[in-house]
């Protein structure tokens, strides 16, 4: 099946410090979406990046679009231990979302 | 607002039995996604309708799997005969018809655990 690759699979960090997550395309999308999933739950939503070199923020997480629109980023400043999950990218192809296999973070205190 | 509802939450069952899992989509919702979550991996798409209609099956495993959405509301995926790899997640979501180009957000149900013995 389809899936695109993120790094790094796994990343596991102090309260305080900071985390990056990437996603990589081989074609150019439609649009990204950002998804988290707390251990035992289902994905949420966190957000969508449609335009080129798009970036958006909401509090301690930004997300950027790459310029060519194949590949995007999630970063999470002074991580807490409430951001512990796995973060999903989702690639658009017009009306078709493909899962990212996700990278895991876990957050000590 | 009432969220995506999945049944059952739980489901366990011996290898080539059959089960079926049943989503009501959040209403006005025009497209619903059926995925499939192996432990440790991200969702994988089994299915997408838009409204009663399929817009992708390609990677659903059709000499087992079969889905339905009539009436273009609720839908139900059914796993006939069940084999050990399909223990997994099975997730539902919708979203709204938002445009040829654009995916709308998707909301997902709580899911439907099964374990095949």
């Amino acid at each position: 099946g389809q899936q695109v690759m993120q790094i790094p699979q796994y990343q596991h960090v102090q309260e305080g410090e900071d985390f990056t997550t990437y996603c990589n395309s081989s074609t150019t999308l439609s649009n990204i979406q950002w998804y988290k999933q707390r251990p035992g739950g289902h994905p949420v939503f966190l957000i969508q990046l449609v335009k080129s070199g798009e970036v958006k923020k909401q509090k301690r997480l930004t997300f950027q679009f790459g310029e060519a629109k194949k590949n995007s980023s999630l970063h999470i400043t002074a991580t807490q231990t409430t951001d512990v999950g796995t973060y999903f990218c989702a690639l658009a192809r017009f009306q078709k979302l493909v899962f990212g296999t996700g990278t895991r973070l876990l957050v000590s205190p | 607002e009432a969220g995506v509802a999945q049944s059952p939450r739980y489901k366990i069952i011996e290898k080539r039995q059959s089960v079926a899992f049943w989503c009501n989509p959040i209403s006005g919702h025009a497209t619903l996604y059926w995925y499939q979550q192996i432990l440790g991996q991200g969702p994988k798409l089994l299915i997408q309708f838009q409204n009663n209609g399929v817009v992708d099956d390609s990677q659903l495993p059709k000499d087992r799997f079969s889905a339905e959405r009539l009436k273009g509301v609720d839908s139900t995926l059914k796993i006939q005969p069940a084999k050990l790899e399909d223990s997994a997640v099975y997730l539902c979501a919708s979203s709204q018809l938002v445009g040829r180009t654009s995916t709308g957000e998707l909301f997902f149900g709580e899911g439907s655990r099964l374990t095949v013995l």
